[in-house]
């Protein structure tokens, strides 16, 4: 299995352009998470999704995040418009089907906006 | 979910056993001890987890006092690659679904020759 899937990479954008962030759960995960990671405030969670449904949004900063997972095998972060201050690493990462096994996690995605 | 408190550093020569001490003293009965940990520059890993038992797996023992109220996760044999942040979270339990895996600030553990 290639594990969680994140791209880009790295992703580098002017000041108020949208940016969209693409994770690929493990397949037969049904547990999805929006992570972010800075300095200051370490790494937060923003969403998590359950059998496609986004159970807890609480962590999203602002109207600007929005996060979608259409289906089993595809989740997307956007934020619209980007800000410097959003710039950070994004994580995701899938659980199985069981309650409580572990998170495993993508490599993430460097958000740097300028 | 409990809040955890962990030191903010600690340094481990080679070899020798990492004993990450974590505090939950909040801990409700339904919730499990986690542990993670992040290398540089990558995502978090998970190591262990455990609900009142000690738990020992390839990479690490997860020892949990019998009141719950602190944990100490125990790396035998500490290598230079050991060398990240160690994160103590306590997750509630959910029936047959995911629950939510909120990280505190962690350990930073380094390792040295």
């Amino acid at each position: 299995d290639a594990g969680v899937i994140q791209s880009p990479r790295h992703e580098v954008t002017e000041m108020g352009q949208e940016v969209t962030l693409r994770c690929k759960p493990i397949s037969g995960h049904n547990s999805l998470f929006w992570y972010r990671q800075t300095m200051m405030r370490g790494l937060e969670l923003l969403i998590y999704f359950n059998n496609n449904v986004p159970i807890d949004d609480s962590g999203m900063p602002e109207d600007r995040f929005s996060a979608k997972m259409p289906n089993a095998s595809f989740s997307t972060l956007k934020i619209q418009p980007s800000e410097p201050r959003d710039s950070a690493v994004y994580f995701c990462a899938s659980s199985p089907r069981h309650q409580n096994t572990e998170a495993f996690f993508g490599q993430g995605t460097r958000l740097t906006v300028v | 979910d409990a809040k955890t408190t962990q030191p903010t550093s600690m340094d481990c020569a080679e070899g020798r056993a990492a004993n990450l001490p974590c505090n939950h003293s909040t801990i409700s009965g339904n919730e499990y001890v986690y542990w993670y940990r992040q290398i540089h520059s990558q995502g978090p890993q998970y190591i262990i987890h455990g609900l009142k038992n000690n738990e020992t797996n390839e990479m690490a023992s997860l020892i949990i006092t019998e009141d719950r109220k602190s944990s100490t996760l125990i790396l035998p044999h500490a290598t230079l690659r050991d060398t990240a942040v160690y994160y103590c979270i306590v997750r509630s339990l959910n029936t047959g679904t995911a629950s939510k895996l909120t990280f505190g600030t962690g350990t930073r553990l380094q390792v040295t020759l």
